[in-house]
């Protein structure tokens, strides 16, 4: 059971360079969502997709696209690196019931913008 | 705007003792709350959900409070252990939509 895989788990990137992370779930959630965490800060959310096909903007969007490709899978890419985009970024899953449901969060991309 | 606060200041707390988190929000009315842990270097892992409805809800040394009136929750670790050390995130929501937003969370030690 692997639940929300994001791939990579490091990167290492030049400023103006760009890059997707992917992330995929197993447990035939609905809702995806895409946060980064910066030291000594909570969790703040760029993107969410409630259902397939549908994405909307969270705190932080500005930088960043998303696409959800499929049910299982919604990635976040950065046109453009800077080094503010320099965080943790945390991909989550839940499955919609109701509005009582739990989220499922992977292990984490460190992203590194030099 | 919507705000959502918890204790930036991390808890340092005796081992065996009772841990007190504040999570207080503002600007909206959340259907419900949900709190989390997390531990270095690792993503949070859901622990508790509470709904508006309900005042109080226990699992095993956890206790959560829910007081829509304060705008505030409370969560307890009773007989607390140094492997409860973690950073604890709470996440009120709204009924509609699945927009999911934390607490800055609150880091809490525990001393053996």
């Amino acid at each position: 059971n692997a639940g929300v895989t994001q791939t990579p788990k490091f990167q290492v990137l030049k400023t103006g360079q760009s890059m997707t992370l992917q992330c995929a779930q197993d447990m035939n959630h609905n809702s995806m969502y895409w946060y980064r965490q910066d030291p000594g800060m909570g969790l703040r959310l760029i993107y969410y997709s409630a259902s397939e096909g549908t994405t909307d903007k969270g705190e932080v969007p500005n930088g960043y696209n998303v696409s959800r490709l499929n049910k299982r899978e919604f990635s976040l890419r950065l046109e453009s690196a800077a080094p503010s985009q320099t965080s943790v970024y945390f991909c989550a899953s839940s499955l919609r019931q109701g509005a009582y449901t739990e989220a499922f969060f992977g292990q984490g991309t460190r992203l590194t913008v030099v | 705007s919507q705000k959502i606060e918890q204790n930036s200041e991390a808890l340092n707390i005796q081992e065996g003792k009772t841990a007190t988190l504040t999570c207080n929000y503002t600007n909206y009315s959340p259907a419900y709350l949900q709190w989390y842990r997390q531990d270095p270097g690792r993503g949070p892992v859901f622990l508790l959900l509470i709904r508006e409805n309900e005042k109080e809800k226990r699992k095993e040394r956890l206790k959560v409070t829910f007081d829509t009136t304060l705008k505030q929750s409370l969560f307890h670790i009773t007989a607390s252990q140094p492997a409860d050390s973690a950073t604890y995130l709470c996440a009120p929501s709204p009924a509609a939509g699945n927009k999911l937003t934390f607490g800055g969370g609150t880091r809490v030690l525990v001393k053996p």
